[in-house]
């Protein structure tokens, strides 16, 4: 069975950092474009990230000076890296493994993971 | 950024009534469209990709269709189990989400 299980969130202050972590178990890790979207409470999800098999990353302009993405494929581990964090940022933050949509940078997202809570505040 | 307005907020509809959701996009992404299922507590299952193609083991009751920028998911019989959000995404210029469409099972 495919799953993917985030991990790393928590209570973060702002201006602080946190690294969430997602682990992928029963399909090719590697083979696949990875990423992550997140949702405030009781609102619509959004966009944050994603890598592709390639190495090409993408963000959400509203992170992208601040948030890191990468992996290991050897660990099949997807990681994202936040710094300068602000209230706006918290959320349920989900990991997602891409599937390819057609020729260019077309992703959807058909596996997502139970989700992790991250909360900026003082 | 393209933009995904969906519609209407809220759909409350008896077992076996017909359910259209409509989501348009301010631009034309093409056929990159998907739709989203979310019930409370859960994350968020792909129901349909490329605007009308069913994601693997999703029951034949839903359907989705296309004409220009309006998309649109139609559940043919509802049952109670399909109370949840559904969104829709685009993927033709990079990633975007609409705010969804309750529906509701009376």
């Amino acid at each position: 069975e495919m799953q993917l299980l985030e991990s790393g969130g928590g209570l973060v202050q702002p201006g602080g950092s946190l690294r969430l972590t997602c682990a992928g178990s029963g399909f090719t890790f590697g083979s696949h474009a990875m990423g992550w979207v997140r949702q405030v409470a009781g609102k619509g999800l959004e966009f944050v990230s994603l890598l592709s098999v390639s190495g090409s990353t993408y963000f959400a302009d509203s992170v992208r000076a601040r948030f890191i993405i990468s992996r290991d494929n050897s660990k099949s581990i997807l990681y994202l890296q936040m710094d300068s964090l602000s209230a706006e940022d918290t959320a349920i933050y989900y990991c997602v493994k891409g599937r390819y949509g057609g020729s260019g940078a077309h992703w959807f997202f058909d596996l997502w993971g139970r989700g992790t809570l991250v909360t900026v505040s003082s | 950024e393209i933009v995904l307005t969906q519609s209407p907020g809220t759909l409350s509809l008896s077992p076996g009534e017909r359910a259209t959701l409509s989501c348009r996009a301010s631009e034309s992404v093409g056929s990159y469209l998907a739709w989203y299922q979310q019930k409370p507590g859960q994350a968020p299952r792909l129901l349909i990709y490329g605007a009308s193609t069913r994601a693997t083991g999703i029951a034949d009751r839903f359907s989705g269709s296309a004409s220009g920028t309006e998309f649109t998911l139609t559940i043919s019989r509802l049952e109670p189990e399909d109370s949840a959000v559904y969104s829709c995404q685009q993927y033709g210029n990079s990633f975007t989400f609409g705010g969804g469409t309750k529906v509701e099972i009376k």
